[in-house]
């Protein structure tokens, strides 16, 4: 069975503008979450969504945002980018809200 | 003062030694606890899992929850080159709570042949 996959592996962008990361959970789990991770705060809920409807979220600013599709597929969005936000943005999945997670391999997210 | 704490290490051992990793954590509601591996420049790996007190044991790994002292470990038999990585714990609560798991900072552990 395939893994979780996100897309793009990397991404650099300026201060000041949007980045929209994706993510295609493990065939049949109908749960997504999204954390952050840095050196210096470590991995971040940042939000979970089931079947499309957002569960759960962390503490995070309104800046981050994200959907999840009927085909369980999400998106996250990150708006009005800041140069703290350059992090590892890592989606995981889960058959259901509350069960084992699996990560997928991140997305690296540069700002300057 | 973090809800999970985890020494950072490094923790270097030779090839074929214990690794003993584990972490502490101040939120009693905790009852699922989770190991997970991950290498450099790659995402999360789920090693194991536990529910509540008690070891479980899964081939060279060996997992204990002890929640009267809010403390759990992860032992590594017979170590391997392979096995170095950074060892993440991550706990979360009720099923309620989802998938909003709460992580340590993360051992780096590295096993030299």
């Amino acid at each position: 069975k395939a893994g979780v996959t996100q897309t793009p592996r990397y991404l650099i962008k300026t201060r000041g503008q949007q980045v929209t990361l994706s993510c295609s959970p493990i065939s049949g789990h109908r749960s997504v979450s999204w954390y952050q991770q840095t050196p210096g705060q470590g991995l971040q809920f940042l939000f979970e969504y089931f079947s499309e409807t957002q569960r759960n979220k962390g503490n995070f600013p309104g800046r981050f945002s994200g959907r999840q599709f009927s085909n369980s597929r999400s998106e996250m969005n990150v708006s009005t980018l800041e140069l703290g936000d350059s992090a590892l943005y890592l989606c995981a999945s889960s058959a259901a809200s509350g069960s084992l997670l699996y990560f997928g391999p991140g997305t690296r997210l540069t700002v300057t | 003062q973090k809800e999970v704490e985890q020494d950072p290490g490094p923790l270097s051992v030779p090839e074929g030694a214990i690794v003993s990793l584990n972490c502490t954590y101040s939120n009693s509601a905790f009852q699922y606890f989770m190991w997970y591996r991950q290498y450099s420049r790659k995402g999360p790996e789920l090693l194991m899992y536990t529910y509540s007190s008690g070891n479980k044991e899964d081939g060279r790994f060996t997992a204990q929850v002890d929640k009267s002292s809010k403390y759990i470990s992860l032992f590594i038999r017979d170590s391997q080159p392979s096995d170095s990585a950074t060892y993440l714990c991550a706990m979360s609560a009720s099923g309620a709570a989802g998938n909003k798991l709460t992580f340590g900072g993360g051992t780096r552990v590295l096993v030299k042949p």
